[in-house]
């Protein structure tokens, strides 16, 4: 079955330091893999995704398919990073498979 | 431009009743797709449809839940007999859709249901 799933409800981390959000998957092909992002009172909005291999507001995300993780790092928090995150799989054609969410907290 | 838009942003309603709720997709994006946020869930894929066809509606919880898209732009999800369970945020997206299957999602602000 295609699955997504984030362990972690809720991290929370001090500003400065460093952060990851774990995300693995279930799925036999090659998927497509995506992080999207809410911010408080915000619409959810696309933060990165793999094929881009690109870093959007310090955060990368490298997709392991031996692991299959593609967990989202940054090496430096930032209190304006708290939102809630949501790994996201598309196993070809339209449909896109969300995980639970993880809420990041980042104290000052 | 406009984004995604979504209305009501909120519905209340009594236990029995049926709710449509509406999605105005951003012009242009032929995929259109329904979620449900519950807490603690994340989101639920309902339903997606390219232009007017829905090809896939596995996602669709029950069959009181039912949508439709006219002219390949609104879109109206359609809970009937709404029970307590119902009561959530159901959001829209829409993307370009084609033949690229990786299309970035633009998401509605949604509209919270509350079944009492």
């Amino acid at each position: 079955a295609q699955r997504v799933t984030q362990p972690e409800k809720l991290l929370s981390v001090f500003k400065g330091a460093p952060v990851e959000l774990k995300c693995n998957y279930s799925y036999s092909g090659s998927p497509e893999l995506f992080w999207y992002v809410q911010y408080s009172r915000q619409r959810l909005q696309l933060l990165l995704r793999h094929i881009s291999r690109e870093s959007i507001k310090g955060f990368t995300a490298d997709l392991n398919k031996g692991e299959t993780s593609f967990h989202l790092k940054k090496p430096f928090a930032q209190e304006e990073d708290s939102a809630m995150y949501y790994c996201a799989l598309s196993p070809g054609g339209f449909k896109t498979i969300f995980g639970a969410g993880t809420r990041l907290f980042v104290k000052a | 431009g406009a984004g995604v838009s979504q209305s009501p942003s909120n519905k209340v309603t009594e236990k029995g009743k049926d709710v449509e709720l509406r999605c105005d997709p951003i012009s242009g994006h032929t995929a259109l797709y329904w979620y449900r946020q519950s807490l603690g869930q994340g989101l639920e894929f309902l339903i997606y449809f390219q232009g007017n066809s829905a090809p896939d509606k596995s996602g669709l919880p029950s069959d009181r839940f039912s949508a439709e898209r006219t002219g390949g732009s609104v879109s109206t999800l359609t809970i009937q007999r709404t029970q307590q369970e119902d009561s959530a945020v159901y959001l829209c997206a829409s993307s370009l859709g084609g033949t690229q299957s990786s299309y970035e999602q633009y998401f509605g602000p949604g509209t919270r249901l509350t079944v009492t």
